[in-house]
């Protein structure tokens, strides 16, 4: 089965508003999470990543909030713009093991 | 340099053929991997070396094979390429304990005629 799930395939914010973008994971073992950001015919860039020893962590519009218990991560980017037009990817994985899984990605449109 | 590199950028296979894909890193990084990406579907891991240690996905063990001979270089290969083979190849690369998610190649488009 899929490991990390993006249960929303596609999401529109207007410019200069919050897009809220989600995941979840299935293994209990996965303790290293991230986004990435994709464009049509592109490899994945890393965006932001974070260990689950913290439960939040900025990067100027970016934040990540990781719920563990909840086996659910999400990506806040603040003050929306049109270039934030994009796929977005979640990963996760287990960062003794070194796997790393990622999701179906969401596709973020951003209207002026 | 801070980029993972891959050769070559597009490739024709003919469907029963072998076909070797290359990847290659300078940043000393002990992990690489290869995710297979289709349109519309999640990038899926194939396979990742740690160190000199292959380890292959499950659902894919038979399908691919990979060599490191050394830390800065990784291939895939192909042994039989069939029409389902036709995807992106994506590298990537990453330290681990550096707490920084893999960086990306910019992927090699195979297709299988």
């Amino acid at each position: 089965g899929q490991q990390v799930k993006q249960s929303s395939p596609s999401l529109t914010v207007q410019e200069g508003g919050i897009s809220i973008l989600n995941c979840d994971y299935e293994n209990d073992m996965f303790d290293y999470f991230a986004w990435y950001k994709k464009y049509p015919d592109n490899s994945p860039t890393l965006l932001i990543s974070v260990r689950s020893n913290v439960d939040k962590r900025e990067d100027g519009r970016l934040t990540v909030f990781l719920n563990k218990s909840g086996k659910h991560f999400s990506l806040h980017i603040t003050a929306s713009q049109p270039e934030d037009t994009a796929v977005y990817l979640c990963a996760a994985g287990d960062a003794g093991y070194q796997n790393f899984y990622f999701g179906k990605g969401t596709s973020l449109t951003v209207i002026p | 340099d801070t980029t993972v590199k891959q050769n070559p950028r597009y490739k024709l296979a003919r469907v029963g053929k072998p076909v070797n894909l290359i990847c290659s890193q300078t940043m000393n990084h002990d992990t690489m991997y290869w995710y297979q990406k289709k349109p519309n579907q999640a990038p899926k891991l194939l396979l990742f070396y740690y160190d000199k240690i292959l380890n292959r996905e499950a659902d894919t063990f038979e399908k691919f094979q990979s060599s490191r001979p050394n830390n800065s270089f990784c291939s895939l290969y192909i042994g039989s390429a069939g029409l389902e083979y036709s995807a992106m190849y994506l590298c990537a690369s990453s330290r681990r304990g550096n707490n920084q998610a893999p960086l990306f190649g910019e992927g090699t488009r195979l297709s299988v005629l």
